[in-house]
């Protein structure tokens, strides 16, 4: 069965231009997460769906990120405009409530802003 | 809010050593626990979790954690490291609304 799936693995930009980052979780699982990570610190949730339904957004700066996850399935995380200390990596990660598993983690897309 | 704290940041042993690493957290309620390891240039791997049941709960690579409610612990313990335990490890707590928090974690270096 594969795991979670991210694209871009690495991204370089500009600051000031848009980036996209891409995740497909696990087969059934309606839990997504998406998380940020700064080098030598834990992961910072972002935000988390149920299904198609994002249901803690809280910590998502939303002046310049945006999220979604059309039809409960994949899910886009979106920065516009990126600025310099956006550099980090994002992390998504699915599960499946229901079953009450743990959350399993992508790669992650290690993002530059230069 | 709820919060995971990892008091030790790095730590460096020699293999054989006895490892444990240190993890709290500040949510009343139920909680779900979890140890994740990420080996150099890999994913989050789940390591251990607690749901409910004997407290001590063993995981892989010779890893295991002790849940103790009365002080909102949940460490990491391994009797004898070895070298290709080198990485960073990451306490999570996830609370009743499937919130899950992760602790800053702590590098851990394994001399031969």
């Amino acid at each position: 069965e594969a795991g979670v799936v991210q694209s871009p693995r690495y991204k370089i930009i500009e600051k000031k231009q848009p980036v996209a980052f891409w995740c497909n979780p696990i087969s059934g699982h309606n839990t997504l997460y998406w998380y940020l990570q700064n080098l030598g610190q834990g992961p910072e949730l972002l935000i988390r769906y149920e299904n198609e339904e994002a249901v803690d957004d809280s910590q998502l700066p939303k002046d310049r990120f945006s999220a979604e996850r059309l039809k409960g399935v994949d899910s886009t995380l979106k920065i516009q405009p990126a600025e310099l200390g956006d550099s980090a990596v994002y992390l998504c990660a699915s599960g499946d409530r229901a079953a009450n598993t743990e959350a399993f983690f992508g790669q992650g897309t290690r993002l530059t802003v230069v | 809010a709820q919060s995971v704290s990892q008091h030790n940041h790095h730590v460096i042993l020699s293999e054989a050593a006895s490892l444990e690493l240190g993890c709290n957290y500040s949510y009343g309620g139920t909680v779900n626990l979890f140890w994740y390891v990420q080996y150099p240039g890999q994913h989050l791997q789940l390591l251990l979790k607690y749901f409910s049941g004997d407290p001590l709960v063993k995981g892989i690579k010779g890893f295991e954690a002790e849940f103790i409610k009365s002080k909102f612990s949940f460490n990491l313990r391994k009797p004898s490291v070895q070298w290709s335990d080198t990485a960073e490890y990451f306490c999570a707590v996830r609370d009743n609304t499937d919130k899950l928090i992760f602790g800053t974690g702590t590098r851990l270096q394994v001399f031969p």
